[in-house]
């Protein structure tokens, strides 16, 4: 059981340059999400996704889109990659609503936008 | 929107100290949850509550969930270096179907 693998888990960027972080999950959860992590700020909720072919916005989701057409894949694309989009992004998984009985985070992707 | 806070933001213990972090939502939450995110690491699940006024244990760790269900704690006896890491709490208010984090608290233990 692999749980929720997350590709890569590195990455540096130019500006404007456009890439997806890619998410994977084993475990038949209907629930996933992504969030990115930053200093002192905790972890906060990008989009996330209820079921395949249903997404909706989190707290900061702006220069980021998802789709999710299986339940295995939740991939988060970035448009046109600003400095202020560096960070540790997680991706998240649960069978409960709302992350209900604890959601399984992946290992994280570091970007750095230069 | 809801909003989840939590503290001390850092706190630095001696081994075999206790330490304890709060947090504090501002609407009722149907459910916390705690996660420990080593330095480094990703955040991993320890624990849900959903009960007003539920107490459990998980061995050092105990976790209590406010009677009016907008407050929890995490308190660890005798902290040990493995405890070392930042504990987040994370509130789910049922409505969203999305948990809201706290800001963590990050531990460190000295031997």
């Amino acid at each position: 059981n692999a749980g929720v693998t997350q590709t890569p888990k590195f990455q540096v960027l130019k500006t404007g340059q456009s890439m997806t972080l890619q998410c994977a999950q084993d475990m038949n959860h209907e629930y996933m999400s992504w969030y990115r992590q930053d200093p002192g700020m905790g972890l906060r909720l990008i989009h996330y996704s209820v079921g395949a072919g249903i997404t909706d916005q989190g707290e900061v989701p702006n220069g980021y889109n998802v789709s999710r057409s299986t339940t295995e894949d939740f991939p988060l694309r970035l448009l046109s990659a600003a400095p202020s989009q560096t960070s540790v992004y997680f991706c998240a998984s649960s069978a409960g609503t709302g992350g209900g009985g604890g959601y399984t985070f992946g290992s994280g992707t570091r970007l750095t936008v230069v | 929107g809801q909003q989840v806070m939590q503290i001390p933001q850092y706190q630095h213990v001696q081994e075999g100290e206790d330490f304890t972090t709060y947090c504090n939502s501002s609407t009722t939450l149907s459910n916390i949850q705690w996660y420990k995110q080593r330095p480094g690491g990703h955040p991993v699940f320890l624990i849900q509550l959903v009960k007003s006024g539920e107490v459990k244990k998980q061995k050092r760790l105990t976790f209590q969930f406010g009677e009016a269900k907008k407050n929890s704690s995490l308190h660890i006896t005798a902290t040990q270096t493995t405890d070392v890491g930042t504990y987040f709490c994370a509130g789910d208010s049922g409505s969203a179907r999305q948990l809201t984090f706290g800001s963590g608290t990050q531990l460190t233990v000295l031997p």
